[in-house]
């Protein structure tokens, strides 16, 4: 059982690229979240889902896209990267809002 | 504006001693709070959750507690090892909200 995947693990993109970063889960929860974490400020939500069809967005949603169209897959799109979107980014699941998150490996995304 | 601190950024203890870790809160009511680790290059790992309703959780060799009037929340990790190092996150769940909000952390060194 895989949990959570994400990809890329790593990525250096100049500045007003286009990027996705890919999430997969197999526990089919309902529930997904996309964070950045940032030395000093700790995890943020960017968006999130509470089910497969519906997002909504998080405490630092700026620049950031969602799309939910099915329960497995949460991809995350920066359309025009900025050099503040430089930061280490984590995909969670639960199966209910209240319920321990599991999170992913994580993708370290620079901007330059 | 929500608020959540950890006591410390970082915490040295030595090997079988008790450490405890505080988690402070204002502009809350949780009705959840969660406990994660955190270890480098890694995502956060569920530990333990408390509802309101509870003022002590206990899990092997830890131990959670919420004080509701104090907005408080206490981690102890008792007899405590080197493999006990890593980051320690607090993440509290207001009624009615859809995600979690999380504390920056403390980074916990258990030294042999």
């Amino acid at each position: 059982i895989a949990g959570i995947t994400q990809a890329p693990t790593s990525q250096i993109l100049a500045a007003g690229r286009r990027m996705t970063l890919r999430c997969t889960q197999d526990m089919r929860h309902n529930a997904m979240y996309w964070y950045r974490q940032d030395l000093g400020l700790g995890l943020r939500l960017i968006h999130y889902s509470n089910t497969a069809g519906t997002t909504g967005k998080g405490e630092v949603p700026d620049g950031y896209s969602v799309s939910r169209a099915n329960t497995d897959d949460f991809p995350l799109t920066l359309a025009s990267a900025v050099p503040s979107q430089t930061s280490v980014y984590f995909c969670a699941s639960s199966d209910g809002g209240s319920n321990e998150q599991f999170f992913g490996p994580g993708t370290r995304l620079t901007v330059l | 504006s929500q608020k959540i601190e950890q006591n410390s950024e970082a915490l040295n203890i030595q090997e079988g001693k008790t450490a405890t870790l505080t988690c402070n809160y204002t502009n809350y009511s949780p009705a959840y709070l969660q406990w994660y680790r955190q270890d480098p290059g890694r995502g956060p790992v569920f530990l333990l959750l408390i509802r309101e309703n509870e003022k002590e959780k206990r899990k092997e060799r830890l131990k959670v507690t919420f004080d509701t009037t104090l907005k408080q929340s206490l981690f102890h990790i008792t007899a405590s090892q080197p493999a006990d190092s890593a980051t320690y996150l607090c993440a509290l769940y207001p009624p009615g909200a859809n995600n979690l909000f999380f504390g920056t952390g403390t980074r916990l060194t258990v030294i042999p």
